[in-house]
């Protein structure tokens, strides 16, 4: 089955700076690369996707890249902001098949 | 959030005791998923339904079943309860019409003593 990796575990960067979390997957059929924010004690919610057909995706301060040859795919976070503190998760999915494989996360800590 | 809920929130339970936790949806999704939360791992999946009475493993299915009598109810059963267990479980759907985009309950915390 799929294995999908994630790093780093843990990030701190000061308010205002870029956060950047990677994560690699094994499968190279999977086509749906999901990213979930996670404040503490609270579900997983979808902040953003990227299917295999793009390279990039943009929403105002978070992007998403995605290297299908390597097998890898990135979040990319601008000018991050205290509330932008959470545990991040990536997941990986072929579509039709519906199954998800996640990233052990990475706890996020932006410092004022 | 999906129309999805979770029952019950919170739930003590000893070693050995049957536990069944309740997911349900009011949207007529297809897809239902049972995660299972714990710290350093991620969300593993347990079991998923893609319809009624439809079933299939997830990656740690060992000690859970589950059923889906009805689309808008997913039930996961614990046999016989273990502290290995003790975890926050999500349920999740696959929102129909909207790709592969996956919404997640609000969660349960099961603490087995």
């Amino acid at each position: 089955g799929e294995n999908v990796e994630q790093h780093p575990s843990t990030l701190s960067v000061q308010e205002g700076d870029s956060a950047v979390i990677k994560c690699t997957y094994s499968d190279s059929a999977s086509n749906y690369f999901p990213w979930y924010k996670q404040e503490l004690g609270k579900r997983p919610q979808l902040i953003i996707d990227i299917r295999s057909n793009v390279g990039e995706k943009k929403d105002q301060r978070i992007a998403v890249t995605l290297n299908k040859t390597a097998k890898h795919f990135s979040l990319h976070i601008t000018e991050t902001q205290p509330e932008d503190s959470a545990v991040y998760f990536c997941a990986a999915s072929l579509y039709n098949f519906n199954k998800f494989y996640f990233g052990s996360g990475t706890k996020l800590n932006v410092k004022p | 959030d999906a129309g999805i809920t979770q029952s019950p929130r919170h739930k003590v339970t000893e070693t050995g005791t049957p536990v069944t936790l309740r997911c349900h949806q009011t949207e007529n999704h297809r897809y239902m998923y049972w995660y299972r939360q714990d710290p350093g791992h991620g969300l593993r999946l347990i079991h998923y339904s893609y319809g009624v009475k439809d079933t299939d493993k997830g990656e740690v299915s060992d000690g859970y079943s589950v059923s889906r009598s009805k689309t808008e109810d997913f039930l996961l059963t614990l046999e016989s309860a273990t502290s290995s267990q003790t975890s926050v479980y999500f349920c999740a759907i696959t929102a129909s019409g909207r790709g592969d985009e996956q919404y997640f309950g609000p969660g349960t915390r099961l603490t087995v003593t």
